[in-house]
């Protein structure tokens, strides 16, 4: 199976930074790679799909990078409403595999 | 609107069976392949099975397989998920999620998941 590996695990960042977060997979996967947020209670979101393409209606302060082994979701300006754990999943092999996910909190 | 809604969670004993359902709406469902994703307790997300438009090929992870069964019904626009021999490590939120979208037999090649239902909760435990 493809691994795949958020960092960091927890982000503690404040409203108006802009945020990094990184996701690596134990082989290449091409762009296959998506990108969700989740909040507590509630289904995922998608963000992001084929490493970099944004998800019609998500706000363009999103944004996905990267393709092989190495991906990024970057924030440009944190929101009170960003503040979530994001997972990404790679699709590019069965069975489909999700990162353990990275929670954004308030600083 | 797409609308997602699971139904038939619940509180099962180990080695019992449950059966999941998902109601689709506001789109086309045949045209759609479907997947399960579970998420336990405090943890990530696991992707456990995926069914393709005509309902024909299955795809299961490694945690299910043997146990659990994905099925369809276009006219009912419902997804299925039969679980057999439970277990206590089977406790989860399950969602169903919209695939890859196919027409006239040709798939995009993108399987994330675009739509979500609510999800529906089974406790496994005695």
């Amino acid at each position: 199976d493809i691994q795949m590996t958020q960092s960091p695990s927890t982000l503690s960042a404040n409203v108006g930074d802009k945020v990094t977060l990184t996701c690596r997979a134990s082989q290449s996967i091409r762009s296959w790679l998506a990108w969700y947020q989740q909040k507590p209670g509630k289904a995922p979101h998608l963000l992001i799909y084929k490493a970099s393409n944004l998800e019609s209606g998500v706000p363009s302060r999103f944004s996905g990078s990267g393709s092989g082994t190495e991906f990024t979701l970057t924030i440009a300006s944190l929101q009170p409403d960003d503040f979530a754990t994001y997972y990404c999943q790679q699709y590019n092999t069965y069975p489909w595999t999700f990162g353990q996910g990275t929670k954004v909190e308030v600083k | 609107e797409v609308r997602l809604v699971e139904s038939g969670g619940g509180l099962i004993q180990p080695g019992g069976s449950l059966r999941l359902s998902c109601a689709a709406s506001g789109f086309t469902f045949s045209n759609y392949e479907m997947n399960w994703v579970r998420q336990a307790p405090g943890k990530g997300l696991e992707w456990i099975s995926n069914v393709s438009i005509s309902g024909i090929s299955t795809y299961y992870g490694e945690s299910v397989k043997g146990r659990f069964t994905i099925s369809r019904d276009n006219a009912k626009n419902s997804l299925y998920l039969q679980m057999n021999s439970l277990r206590v490590e089977d406790t989860a939120v399950y969602y169903c999620a919209t695939g890859r979208s196919c027409i006239n037999g040709l798939c995009h090649d993108d399987n994330y998941f675009t739509h979500w239902g609510q999800g529906t909760l089974v406790i496994v435990s005695s």
